[in-house]
Parts: C-alpha cells; sequence; structure tokens
C-alpha cells in the first residue's frame, strides 16, 4: 500500500529566504508525481507534474525534483514571498488509486 | 477553455440526510475522480470514473455513490450522513492517468 510522507508539516520562514519541502513515498513503481498548493478552505492548484522519466521539473521560482530509487521529491521555492503562504501538498498515483496524498507542509512566508 | 467547477460551495445538512455534490469536468477530460478531504489531512481518495464508469474506488462505504453522465459531469451523493462526513469534496478532472485538475471544493458540514 502505497504511502506519502511529507517533512515537516509547518514551515515559517522570512520573505526572501530559499526553502525545500520533502515528500516520500513507500512504493517507488510510480508513473508521475505532482505537486499542488492549498490556499486555506479551497481546492488544489497543481503546481508541477513530474514524469517517472524525469528527474526535475520548473516553472518560475519553482523547482521539483524525483529520485524514484529511493522515494523521494522535493520541492524548492526560491526567493520566498508573503504570497506563497499556503498548504503545498505532494501525490503519487497507486494502482487504481488516481493519487495518493501526503498530510502536506503548511507554509508561512513572514515580511 | 473552462476548469473544474463545483456546487454547491457550502452546505450545512442534518445527520442521517442524503446529500448531492456536483462537479463539471474540464473541456475534454474524459476521468473524474472524487476526494475527501478532512480538517489537517491529505484528500482521500473516493471513486474514479471513466467514460460514464466506475473505474475505481477507495475505502468508502456504500453509501458513498456517483454518477458521471455522457458530457463526463458528474455527481457524488452520500446517504445517510454522519457527523464524520464533514469535510471538504474535491472533484478533479483528467484525460485518463494524465495530469489531475482539481475543483474549488464543496465545503460539506453535517449536525
Amino acid at each position: 500500500k502505497q504511502e506519502v510522507t511529507q517533512i515537516p508539516a509547518a514551515l515559517s520562514v522570512p520573505e526572501g529566504e530559499n526553502l525545500v519541502l520533502n515528500c516520500s513515498f513507500t512504493d517507488s513503481a510510480i508513473y508521475n508525481l505532482q505537486w499542488f498548493r492549498q490556499d486555506p478552505g479551497k481546492g488544489l492548484t497543481s503546481l508541477l507534474l513530474i514524469q517517472s522519466s524525469q528527474r526535475e521539473q520548473t516553472s518560475g521560482r519553482l523547482n521539483a525534483s524525483l529520485d524514484k530509487s529511493s522515494g523521494r521529491s522535493t520541492l524548492y521555492i526560491a526567493a520566498s514571498q508573503p504570497g506563497d503562504s499556503a498548504t503545498y501538498l505532494c501525490a503519487v498515483p497507486s494502482g487504481n488509486t488516481p493519487l495518493v496524498f501526503g498530510k502536506g507542509t503548511r507554509l508561512s512566508v513572514i515580511a | 477553455e473552462t476548469g473544474v467547477t463545483q456546487s454547491p460551495t457550502h452546505l450545512i445538512k442534518t445527520r442521517g440526510q442524503q446529500v448531492t455534490l456536483r462537479c463539471s469536468s474540464q473541456s475534454g477530460h474524459n476521468t473524474v475522480s472524487w476526494y475527501q478531504q478532512a480538517l489537517g489531512q491529505g484528500p482521500q481518495f473516493i471513486f474514479q470514473y471513466y467514460r460514464e464508469e466506475e473505474n475505481g474506488r477507495g475505502n468508502f462505504p456504500p453509501r458513498f455513490s456517483g454518477l458521471q453522465f455522457p458530457n463526463y459531469s458528474s455527481e457524488l451523493n452520500v446517504n445517510a450522513l454522519e457527523l464524520d462526513d464533514s469535510a471538504l469534496y474535491l472533484c478533479a478532472s483528467s484525460l485518463s492517468r494524465h495530469e489531475q485538475y482539481f475543483g474549488p471544493g464543496t465545503r460539506l458540514t453535517v449536525t
């Protein structure tokens, strides 16, 4: 059974800092991994999708890496801004389950 | 291109009642998935529909049921509501096993 763990559960940083969010998964037989952003009480916004054949994907100040063999992914956020404050979720497909999610990392960027 | 929409935005029901939530998939997407997200948790997979057939189900009881229509929109029905059914219900659409796009969610409160 696929399990996804995200560390840390919460993170508070001053504006401008670079930061790394971690995601690990127990079954490395995945074909992609998605990172999402969720604002309080809202739906999920897809940030990055990494195919299993890729090692990283970039979108603006965001960079996500994937190491299938070790069951790990990281989301790097450069030059953080208060508008980046949100919960970040990673998710992988597993069998007939389209996405198995971690519990997320709640990020606060302080101005 | 229209994104994923959900209705209603929020609603309050009494224990034992029945509720229907609705989702319109993104244009061109033939697959709809439903998730339940309790406060402080990651979304949990309920079930998925592909071309009007259920083709995957998570660990939810039969009182959670669904439909997908020929235009690929979908409904989630929950019978005999329980207090623990209070959650954010998220719908996602995709093209088969590709990237999932989420709607804004429906906040259900059961009293």
